[in-house]
């Protein structure tokens, strides 16, 4: 069992360049969510999706974009990558069902913007 | 404004000892609260978490205390053992306004278990 695979796990971009980060999971979760973590900072929420087709804006959402055109996958781009999107990038995803459930985490991908 | 505070960013104590990390909010609306861990190049982990109608949860070594009147909560981790060493994230939620239950994370306490 997989859980949430998060792909690449490490890439280098120059400025302006674009690119799309993959999320995926197999434990047939609705809710679905993309993090940053920055060097003393907790994770912060970029965007998130309830259920397939259906994205939201989280605290940190500008400069990205997301998709979520099957229930498994989850996609992250940047359009036009900036030196400030370099960081520490997380997927989670989890099924709400009828009491709290955690999320659950990808290994994160490493992005440099040069 | 930071919602939830870890205010120690490191802890470190002897192998054996009791591991207290603390983190305080400031939403009266978040009713879930969970402790992750994590170890460098690995995503957060799911630790313990407790519902706003209890005031303690167990899980083996780990205890999780919730004081809603001082909106503060502390793990507690007995005894300590050198493979606890990680980062540890306090994160709550809460369904109000357009939330979704969605996860407000703390900055973090690094916690070193020595030998």
């Amino acid at each position: 069992n997989a859980g949430v695979t998060q792909t690449p796990k490490f890439r280098v971009l120059k400025t302006g360049q674009s690119m799309t980060l993959l999320c995926a999971q197999d434990m047939n979760h609705e809710y679905m969510y993309w993090y940053r973590q920055d060097p003393g900072m907790g994770l912060r929420l970029i965007h998130y999706s309830v259920g397939e087709g259906t994205t939201a804006k989280g605290e940190v959402p500008d400069g990205y974009n997301v998709s979520r055109l099957k229930k498994q996958n989850f996609l992250l781009g940047l359009e036009s990558a900036a030196p400030s999107q370099t960081s520490v990038y997380f997927c989670a995803s989890t099924d709400p069902g009828t009491v709290n459930q955690p999320q659950h985490f990808g290994d994160g991908t490493r992005l440099s913007i040069l | 404004d930071q919602q939830v505070k870890q205010n120690s960013p490191s802890l470190s104590v002897q192998e054996g000892r009791i591991s207290i990390l603390n983190c305080d909010y400031t939403n009266s609306m978040f009713d879930y609260f969970l402790w992750y861990k994590k170890y460098p190049a690995e995503g957060p982990t799911f630790l313990i978490s407790i519902s706003s109608i209890k005031d303690k949860n167990e899980d083996g070594r780990f205890t999780v205390f919730l004081n809603k009147s001082a909106k503060h909560l502390s793990l507690h981790i007995v005894p300590s053992q050198p493979g606890d060493s990680a980062v540890y994230f306090c994160a709550a939620s809460g369904f109000y306004g357009g939330s979704q239950g969605n996860l407000i994370f703390g900055k973090g306490t690094k916690l070193s278990v020595k030998p």
